[in-house]
């Protein structure tokens, strides 16, 4: 199975602010034929669903704001809120698509400092 | 619109049965494959299970294997989750998602459920 590690497990940041969560597989999601790495973001509210932000580690998802952006290859990965809302308080995960079982980082809790 | 709606949540005893549904509206549920996620509560995402868009080579979390069978009807758009001899550990929120892409390659989830409450306590 493929683990995947977050870090911070929380972090505060003051309004405007850049909030920076990363992720790290026990193998790689790179998918050599294709160049494509099978890494997603979702973003997740008290009471809601999970919400797609970034699919193939940098692509955003229709409708999400571009502060919100994904890096990383291989196994290492960054999600990247540059410029931190209030409407950003949530918890965030990482997820790998490229093998089952499917597998979820532990998730990262952005607060407002 | 995309729409999943999940049912068949309650509460029930260790050892017991219960049949999760989630129907699907607003996409060609026929070309896409199909997921359950669970959610413990306070805790973090689990998968739990996938099932191809045709129903074939379905795949299991090894917690659950053995124990859970998904499912789908394609004539009735909807997807179900067969609960068997469930657990405490199985009390969570389960929630049905849509993969990003169609038919066959793996795809995130752009799509989730409200989510259905399963309680195993006796």
């Amino acid at each position: 199975d493929i683990v995947m590690t977050q870090s911070p497990d929380s972090l505060a940041v003051s309004l405007g602010e850049r909030a920076t969560i990363n992720c790290k597989s026990s193998q790689s999601v790179l998918y050599s034929s294709n160049n494509k790495n099978y890494l997603a973001w979702y973003q997740q509210k008290p009471g809601h669903p999970p919400n797609l932000l970034i699919y193939w580690a940098s692509t955003r998802e229709s409708g999400v704001p571009d502060r919100f952006s994904g890096s990383g290859s291989g196994t290492d990965f960054t999600l990247t809120i540059s410029s931190l809302q209030a409407e950003d308080v949530a918890v965030y995960y990482c997820q790998q698509y490229y093998s089952t079982p499917l597998t979820f980082g532990g998730g990262t809790k952005v607060e407002i400092k | 619109q995309v729409q999943l709606v999940e049912s068949g949540g309650g509460v029930v005893q260790p050892g017991r049965s219960l049949r999760l549904s989630c129907a699907a509206s607003g996409f060609t549920f026929t070309s896409y494959a199909m997921h359950w996620v669970r959610q413990a509560p306070g805790k973090g995402l689990e998968w739990v299970a996938v099932i191809p868009y045709d129903g074939s080579n379905t795949d299991y979390a090894d917690s659950v294997k053995g124990r859970f069978t998904i499912s789908r009807d394609n004539s009735k758009n909807t997807m179900y989750l067969q609960l068997n001899s469930l657990r405490a550990e199985d009390t969570a929120v389960y929630y049905c998602a849509k993969v990003l892409g169609d038919y066959s390659s793996p795809y995130s989830f752009d799509f989730w459920g409200q989510g259905t409450l399963v309680t195993v306590s006796s």
